[in-house]
């Protein structure tokens, strides 16, 4: 049990233009999604915690406009990147929880690349 | 505020020989400890964690880490290394009295394992 899934798995495409990275919880219900962000050789950085039915909670440094978080049913919570440029190029990995402060269980992660 | 620290980049053992990766942290209270692999290309999957109780804790795939309060360590140990552990390895922090971010996971930088033939 807990498996969470990303979609896509991995994504091309050209700047300018918006993403959306699809993250499901499949046998679970989570209350609280989480997204990262990864760079090559590099930590997970929070980008923001979402909670089902509310706005998305983000990290200092982080553009809400430009990553947008919906999760608005308790299997799945979506993150669009608008107006996708070079630099948004991530490996981008979100997790899920039953209730907040429960352990988190790790999607397989997106990678995007921009052009 | 919470952080961890993986003082060691790459750990390189041989096969079959005990592996130690490195993890320190710094909470203001009492922490959630964990430990993650991830294989290239691919999200974290869990190993263990410590929440209170035997300061041992035996996770998956023969691992098991130590969690030492004075030291403010969580070092993840395995008594045999197999070529299939070379991954890289994260620990990780929670403070659950850390108010509004009291469930948010704080990550080291990772340590690359490479278990050599």
């Amino acid at each position: 049990g807990a498996v969470v899934s990303q979609h896509p798995s991995w994504v091309i495409c050209k700047s300018g233009t918006s993403v959306k990275i699809e993250c499901r919880s499949l046998d679970f219900q989570a209350t609280t999604m989480f997204w990262y962000r990864q760079f090559p050789k590099q930590s997970l950085m929070l980008m923001a915690t979402s909670n089902e039915g509310s706005k998305a909670t983000y990290e200092q440094g982080v553009e809400k406009d430009k990553f947008l978080i919906n999760h608005a049913s308790l299997t799945l919570s979506t993150l669009t990147v608008t107006s996708a440029h070079p630099e948004d190029s991530s490996f981008y990995i979100c997790s899920a929880s039953r209730i907040a402060g429960d352990e988190q269980f790790f999607g397989p992660g997106t990678r995007l690349t921009v052009l | 505020a919470q952080s961890v620290a993986q003082p060691e980049d790459q750990v390189n053992v041989a096969e079959g020989n005990p592996l130690t990766v490195k993890c320190t942290y710094s909470v203001s209270g009492n922490p959630y400890l964990f430990w993650y692999v991830q294989y290239p290309n691919r999200g974290l999957q869990f190993l263990l964690k410590y929440i209170t109780g035997d300061n041992l804790v035996k996770g998956s795939y023969g691992f098991e880490a130590e969690f030492n309060k004075s030291q403010t360590s969580f070092h993840l140990k395995k008594p045999s290394a197999l070529v299939s552990d070379s991954a890289l390895y994260f620990c990780a922090v929670r403070d659950p009295y850390s108010g509004a971010g009291s469930y948010q996971l704080t990550f080291g930088k990772g340590t690359k394992l490479s278990v050599i033939p």
